[in-house]
């Protein structure tokens, strides 16, 4: 069983509209989840950390959590073009160092 | 706003040479790691760096892999006798702390390790 699962997409959605992404996670004692875009050929960037149940919101971004259900996923609102890119969830345990990425969801704005 | 700094940006190398990839992790983070990522894959993690050794590895770590921190700054990855699979983009991170809470990977740019 995969550590995190993703779908892989691609998706699409027109400009304007909301995308969302899901991730799933094996492991019940994770206790950080994340939400990373990848540009092609770029290292992953930081969109949103969440930590407790329920959503968190920042800008056009939204995380949600639901650790009984084992789920995470991340709606971007009004999308843009810009926000083409591929979206990693990762997750850290409650032991150890690492954190778990997922294969990553594409995603395609479509002006 | 810190970042982690990775050098070089590409590599290029001939199978069975020994390559040494470069990187500052943000000055007040304490925890260092190295992934990977082979082209068109998954983030895979290699290793963490906590108070100068190793605190977590992965099976691709392998008796030809190690890191080192020469100095208060420079943390880095040796791969000693390069393979072909070993062609992939190196990702440095560093975070403040372990925990996880309020302390994500911030990652570097990348070098992307090309073996001939």
């Amino acid at each position: 069983q995969k550590e995190v699962e993703q779908n892989s997409g691609p998706l699409s959605v027109p400009e304007g509209a909301i995308a969302s992404l899901n991730c799933t996670y094996s492991d019940r004692g994770s206790q950080s989840f994340f939400w990373y875009r990848q540009y092609s050929g770029k290292s992953p960037e930081l969109i949103m950390s969440i930590y407790s149940n329920g959503d968190k919101e920042d800008g056009r971004f939204t995380a949600q959590l639901n650790k009984a259900s084992q789920y995470v996923s991340l709606l971007i609102r009004d999308s843009q073009p810009s926000d083409s890119a591929t979206y990693l969830c990762a997750v850290k345990k409650n032991t150890g160092n690492q954190f778990y990425f997922g294969t990553g969801t594409s995603l395609t704005v479509i002006p | 706003e810190p970042e982690v700094t990775q050098t070089p940006s590409h590599q290029v190398t001939q199978m069975g040479q020994e390559v040494i990839l470069r990187c500052v992790p943000i000055s007040n983070h304490l925890y260092f790691y190295w992934y990977r990522q082979i082209l068109g894959q998954k983030v895979e993690f290699l290793v963490s760096f906590y108070n100068n050794e190793i605190s977590e590895k992965s099976e691709i770590f392998d008796d030809q892999f190690s890191v080192e921190r020469p100095d208060g700054s420079n943390f880095t990855l040796k791969i000693r006798s390069t393979k072909l699979e070993d062609s992939a983009m190196y990702f440095c991170a560093s975070s403040v702390d372990s925990t996880g809470y309020n302390s994500p990977l911030h990652f570097g740019n990348g070098t992307r390790l090309t073996v001939t």
